[in-house]
């Protein structure tokens, strides 16, 4: 199975700040990528699919990219509602994979 | 608006079964790719399975912790997706989602039912 690494776990960051979080995949996965935002005690909420391709509502500051093995979700300018827990899921052939997570909290 | 609404979750005891479904309205589960999540408390996402839509075959793939002990269906009549669970234990105790579209433009989420495997 495709084992997707992500990181970092956890970050300490400030409003307006950019942020990097990555994800690797242990085998080429083509774009077959998306981004998930999740708050405490909701539903995950899509961000970015097919690695870079902006989900319909989702705030321009969201940036994904890459493409094979290497993933990037980049928020441009740190704003309060951002603040969140982040995970990646690949998508390719048979079985799916999440990262573990990225939680951004409040520096 | 689509949506999807899971329901079953409840206390089982460890061995037990128990049967999830994800009721669909406004969008036709025989169409689509649906996929089951579950995240334990205080512990990240984790796909279970998916299945196909009957146009690409229809069939089911697993997670390895789950691979043998679960099974995804469907009833097209009721448009529900079901999750059949069974040798439960303890570490299944998660919130269990249904979603679709992963890889398309639109992707849903259920609201998620919670499974307690406890003695």
């Amino acid at each position: 199975d495709i084992q997707m690494t992500q990181s970092p776990s956890a970050m300490s960051a400030s409003v307006g700040d950019r942020v990097t979080i990555t994800c690797r995949a242990s085998q080429g996965i083509s774009n077959n990528l998306a981004w998930f935002q999740q708050k405490p005690g909701k539903v995950p909420k899509r961000l970015i699919y097919a690695a870079s391709s902006l989900q319909s509502g989702v705030p321009s500051r969201f940036i994904g990219s890459g493409s094979g093995t290497e993933f990037t979700l980049t928020i441009s300018s740190l704003q309060p509602e951002d603040f969140a827990t982040y995970y990646c899921l690949q998508h390719d052939l048979y079985r799916w994979t999440f990262g573990q997570g990225t939680k951004v909290d409040i520096k | 608006e689509v949506q999807l609404v899971e329901s079953g979750g409840e206390l089982v005891k460890p061995g037990g079964s128990l049967r999830l479904s994800c009721a669909a309205s406004r969008f036709t589960v025989s169409n689509a790719w649906m996929s089951w999540v579950r995240q334990a408390p205080g512990k990240g996402l984790e796909w279970v399975g998916r299945i196909k839509s009957e146009v690409d075959g229809g069939t089911a793939e697993y997670a390895a912790p789950v691979r043998g002990r679960f099974t995804i269906s469907r009833d097209n009549s009721k448009n529900t997706l079901y999750l059949q669970m069974n040798s439960l234990i303890t570490e299944d105790t998660a919130v269990y989602y249904c979603a679709t579209g992963v890889s398309a433009p639109e992707c849903y989420w259920g609201q998620g039912t919670l499974v307690t495997v406890s003695s």
